[in-house]
């Protein structure tokens, strides 16, 4: 089974717009992840923010947690063509092992 | 300093086969972690290894076996194929004394496997 659910399953935006996808998750956490794959490749990490943090960035990337709500957010300001990919949140479940969404698949135009 | 590798990058399989697919983590990683990916869905956690021993199993049946070698490399089984086991295999390493939770994981290229 699958700890999180991406919101929305799919977006498409044009080159320089901002892209937002959320990410809900079931039971309580220790750490949350984004990862990014680009089609049919492996995952990559991307930011990883822990239960008692409610933003972090890193360069165009912005998430936030709400533990309250088991929610997180991830923006990515000022998209481009290559930030094509689908985008995954991933949480521990406090447990050892990392849970995986369902993920965004976005669509930046040029 | 090689990422994680995978191998074979695809196969293809009837159902019924067996069919083995091997991982070497990153250097100075020991903790494999294996996840089954079908078209267009998130990451499914099979199992992971450390020190040899499978240490955290998900919702897959007894036909998905695993092993991990001293040298930390790892192999996936599956037996008796069905159709349903098509899927991207990715294999993610961890460092030495990091949770898999607690960190970032190192993800290979994956084995894409095709059951006909």
């Amino acid at each position: 089974s699958q700890q999180g659910e991406e919101d929305p399953q799919a977006l498409s935006i044009q080159e320089g717009e901002n892209a937002t996808m959320n990410c809900s998750y079931k039971t309580s956490i220790n750490n949350l992840q984004w990862y990014r794959q680009n089609s049919g490749r492996g995952l990559v990490h991307l930011i990883l923010i822990r239960s008692n943090e409610r933003e972090k960035h890193s360069g165009r990337l912005r998430v936030t947690l709400d533990t309250s709500k088991k929610s997180s957010s991830l923006l990515i300001t000022a998209s481009r063509a290559a930030d094509t990919a689908s985008y995954f949140c991933a949480t521990d479940e406090n447990t050892d092992k990392l849970i995986f969404g369902t993920g965004t698949r976005l669509q930046v135009f040029p | 300093d090689a990422g994680v590798t995978q191998s074979p990058t695809h196969l293809i399989k009837t159902r019924g086969q067996q069919v083995t697919l091997r991982c070497s983590p990153k250097s100075g990683h020991d903790t494999v972690s294996w996840y089954q990916q079908a078209l267009g869905q998130g990451p499914q956690f099979i199992f992971q290894y450390y020190e040899e021993e499978e240490r955290q199993r998900g919702n897959f049946p007894d036909r998905f076996s695993g092993h991990q070698f001293p040298n930390y490399s790892s192999e996936l089984n599956v037996n008796a194929l069905l159709l349903g086991d098509s899927a991207l295999y990715l294999c993610a390493s961890s460092p030495v004394g990091q949770g898999v939770g607690t960190g970032e994981l190192f993800f290979g290229e994956g084995s894409r496997l095709t059951v006909l």
